[in-house]
Parts: structure tokens; sequence; C-alpha cells
């Protein structure tokens, strides 16, 4: 089975641009997780989609959205990007159900904000 | 803010030696799971234990969980170069439907 697949894997952008970060589940996983890892903050949960509806949603500012489509495949969009949205932003896919169980890492989309 | 604490930030050991990592949380969990990072690329699981069991091994880890003190810790025995990584320890708070990591304990494998 293919792993999880992020793209892109680098991307520069400037202040106030906005940016859009796909994601590709392993085939059968139906939940799909975006974190935000920071040195400061480290590992920060964005928000949960499955079945293409948000299921849980973090702490962050209306900036940051997502959505899922009905292939499983996500993405997660950043307006008005500031000079702190610069980190590396994981996609986690898992196959659901009520716990949490194991997440599956893609290899991560790094952002710079210059 | 985070919910797991680890323990120590960073860790040098020697090739062959054991290693021990340390992570505490605030509230009842479902399970709790360790995964590892390597520099800059995604998070790898190695192992989940549920709030029911006390230890669980695969292979050269091991990893031990005590609820009372809301406190986990995860042993890498006989070490290797390629052990070389950041391990985070990620919690499953109940009714959370998330998973939150701590910030990460650094271990470097010297040979």
């Amino acid at each position: 089975k293919a792993g999880v697949t992020q793209t892109p894997r680098y991307l520069i952008k400037t202040r106030g641009q906005q940016v859009t970060l796909s994601c590709s589940p392993i085939s059968g996983h139906r939940s799909v997780s975006w974190y935000q890892q920071t040195p400061g903050q480290g590992l920060q949960f964005l928000f949960e989609y499955f079945s293409e509806t948000q299921r849980n949603k973090g702490n962050f500012p209306g900036r940051f959205s997502g959505r899922q489509f009905s292939n499983s495949r996500s993405e997660m969009n950043v307006s008005t990007l500031e000079l702190g949205d610069s980190a590396l932003y994981l996609c986690a896919s898992k196959v659901s159900g009520r716990s949490t169980g194991e997440l599956f890492f893609g290899e991560g989309s790094r952002l710079t904000v210059l | 803010s985070q919910q797991g604490e680890e323990d120590p930030q960073a860790l040098s050991i020697q090739e062959g030696e054991n290693a021990t990592m340390n992570c505490s949380y605030k509230t009842s969990i479902n399970n709790l799971q360790w995964y590892r990072q390597n520099s800059g690329r995604g998070l790898v699981h190695l192992i989940l234990i549920r709030s029911n069991e006390r230890e669980k091994h695969s292979g050269r880890l091991r990893v031990t969980l005590d609820t009372s003190k809301k406190s986990s810790s995860l042993l890498i025995t006989a070490s290797r170069a390629a052990d070389t990584a950041s391990y985070f320890c990620a919690t499953d708070p109940q009714g959370a439907q998330k998973l939150v990591f701590g910030q990460g304990t650094r271990l470097t494998i010297n040979p």
C-alpha cells in the first residue's frame, strides 16, 4: 500500500499570500488530520476530517481552513500568510473509528513565509 | 497547551546503551502512543498502550504506563545509531477525539 502523500514538499511564500496544501491518505483510510509543527510550539492539532466533514478543530484562527473530498483526499488552506505560519505541516490518516488509533503520517509540507 | 510533557528534552548516549524517555500528562486518557521522527520527516508510529494496560513490548521497545501518576516511559534497549531521532508521546484524552503530542525528546546515539 502506498503511504500518505503530501504535496508540495517545500514551498516559499510571502506575507499576505495564501497557500493550499494537499494530502492523499492511505487507501481505505477515511480520516485525515492536519498538524502544524514548529520549534517553539511543537505539534499542534489543526483539524480532522472524516467523510468530507470536519469532525474536530484545534485552536487556530479562521485563516486556517480545510476540506475533504469524496475520495478522502484533503486540502488545507492558509490565507493572508504571516511570518509565524512558517512551519512543517503534517497530514495523518487512519481508518477511523470512535477512539483514536494509530496515525499514519506523511512526510510533511515545509512552508516558509518571507 | 500541550497535554504531554517529555523528559529529558535531549538525551545523548553511546551505541549499545539503553535509552529511557518519560512522558507526563494531565487528564484521563483512552490510550497513549509513542512516535519517532527523523529530522524534518514525518512521524512513525512505534507503539500504543491502552489505559488498562501497564506494560507493552515491541522488539527493543518497552513502554510502561502508570495512570495513577499520569506518566509513561519508553525504553529502547541496545541502542543503535539508526535510533537517533526525536521521540514523541501522544495522548488520546477522553472526550477529545484527537491526539495531543508532547514536545518530544531528541535522542542522539553516538557510535
